[in-house]
């Protein structure tokens, strides 16, 4: 089946520290694997993607690279922002579903000035 | 920009009452979805829809009902509400074209059943 496991929260870091949120998955068939961002008091938005193996997604400074041989999609970004704080979604979308997507639990991330 | 626009942001209940929460889109989607968001389970598929009158089951539908009479809309209904239901509820909508086009959200209904 189909599942997603993402590190838990919550992480807390300073500004201008690297971030990493570790994001691996289990799916039949050739997934997409997505990274969604949720602030506070507003619903999920999309972050980045990647449809295939060794893609790399980027945005807003944050990069995840699609890993086959490990099955992961881990987030990073070099240097975060107070106004990165937020709860980040690590999310997949197999080849033979209807459009549904399954998500990992979330990863509260608060950073500090 | 696609808009979800649920239509209450906060909503206090009683239990055994019949509550109904609306989505609407404005990006003619065909695929249509109500997750829960619970603290340290993150999203729970309830329900989903594909086309007009279209629904399947996610993974936690007990409870639950929805409809889907016109495209733009998708509402989540829950027949006789229970204290276990208090939860954030999210509706998202997703174009059937491209197999990877991604999910838009709605802001969330905070959904408290005393």
């Amino acid at each position: 089946g189909n599942s997603v496991t993402q590190m838990e929260g919550p992480v807390t870091l300073s500004e201008e520290a690297f971030l990493t949120i570790n994001c691996t998955y289990t799916a039949t068939g050739y997934p997409s694997l997505f990274w969604y961002v949720q602030y506070p008091g507003e619903g999920l938005q999309l972050l980045l993607k990647a449809t295939k193996a060794d893609d790399k997604g980027s945005n807003k400074g944050f990069e995840a690279t699609y890993r086959k041989e490990t099955t992961s999609f881990h987030l990073e970004k070099g240097s975060v922002q107070v106004s990165d704080s937020a709860v980040y979604f690590c999310a997949l979308k197999g080849g033979s579903t209807l459009g549904r997507l399954y998500f990992g639990r979330g990863t509260q991330l608060t950073v500090w000035p | 920009d696609v808009k979800v626009t649920q239509s209450s942001r906060y909503l206090v209940k009683r239990t055994g009452e019949k509550v109904f929460l609306e989505c609407v889109q404005d990006m003619d989607h065909e695929n249509m979805f109500w997750y829960r968001q619970d603290p340290g389970l993150g999203l729970r598929l309830i329900y989903f829809s594909y086309d007009v009158k279209m629904k399947e089951k996610g993974d936690i539908p007990e409870g639950y009902s929805v409809s889907r009479e016109k495209k733009e809309r998708f509402s989540l209904i829950l027949e006789s509400a229970s204290t276990n239901q208090t939860s954030m509820y999210l509706c998202a909508s997703r174009g059937g074209g491209a197999s990877n086009s991604p999910l838009h959200f709605g802001n969330g209904t905070r959904l408290t059943v005393t």
